[in-house]
């Protein structure tokens, strides 16, 4: 596609339940990054696929969160048992190859609320 | 632990004057810095760029300048107008990694 797409755009939870958020990557983007957003604050590092490598999990806050990519297309970050401290944007970002000088291009976000 | 910092967390400027936003990094071995923008409800977008040879980038209306010795980066917008609000975000990585770090981010706030 023509930019990053993520959904849903917003997303309201109840306290324990699970959520999957998706990730469509610009097309031939073969690294994809997935990034946190507390309300007021920088992004934090989640998760990094890069083509068929093992992804780089490193920044995965608990064991709650997991996420998955198949081969160079969608990607879904699942929280399960939300807690309200998971609240935040989840930001996706694709980039065309893991050369730094490429950059991202950013999703629009998915915000999640857990109540 | 690595990091990447803003001194000011709000900027105010008049529409029409030059704002200057700056970045402090801690790793003088990264290479690559970039500046984002981003406007509320939407993903950070990319301004502008500047690679660890250089010390100074212009784009439209936009100039990146990169102080290695202080490891300083700073971001000047010239002719500041309305749409320029948003929160600006600055990013540096070095070969060998491929994870960004990010700042905490500066708002920015154009004044009619």
């Amino acid at each position: 596609g023509a930019g990053v797409s993520q959904s849903p755009s917003n997303k309201v939870t109840e306290k324990g339940k699970d959520v999957e958020l998706r990730c469509d990557p610009i097309s031939g983007h073969t690294a994809l990054y997935w990034y946190r957003q507390r309300l007021g604050q920088g992004l934090e590092f989640l998760i990094y696929f890069q083509g068929n490598s093992a992804p780089d999990k490193s920044g995965l806050p608990s064991d709650r969160f997991s996420a998955e990519r198949t081969g160079e297309s969608v990607s879904t970050l699942t929280i399960q048992r939300t807690q309200q401290e998971d609240s935040a944007v989840y930001l996706c970002a694709s980039s065309l190859s893991r050369d730094i000088y490429y950059g991202y291009t950013f999703g629009s976000g998915t915000r999640l609320t857990v109540v | 632990g690595e990091s990447v910092g803003l001194h000011l967390p709000t900027l105010s400027v008049q529409e029409g004057d030059n704002s200057i936003i700056n970045c402090a990094y801690s790793n003088s071995a990264s290479d690559y810095f970039i500046w984002y923008k981003q406007e509320s409800g939407k993903g950070p977008q990319f301004i502008i760029d500047i690679r660890s040879n250089m010390d100074k980038r212009q784009g439209q209306r936009v100039t990146v300048l990169l102080n290695k010795t202080v490891k300083h980066l700073s971001l000047q917008i010239a002719a500041t107008q309305p749409g320029d609000s948003a929160v600006y975000f600055c990013a540096e990585i070095y070969s060998g990694t491929y994870k960004y770090i990010f700042g905490t981010g500066t708002r920015l706030k154009v004044l009619a």
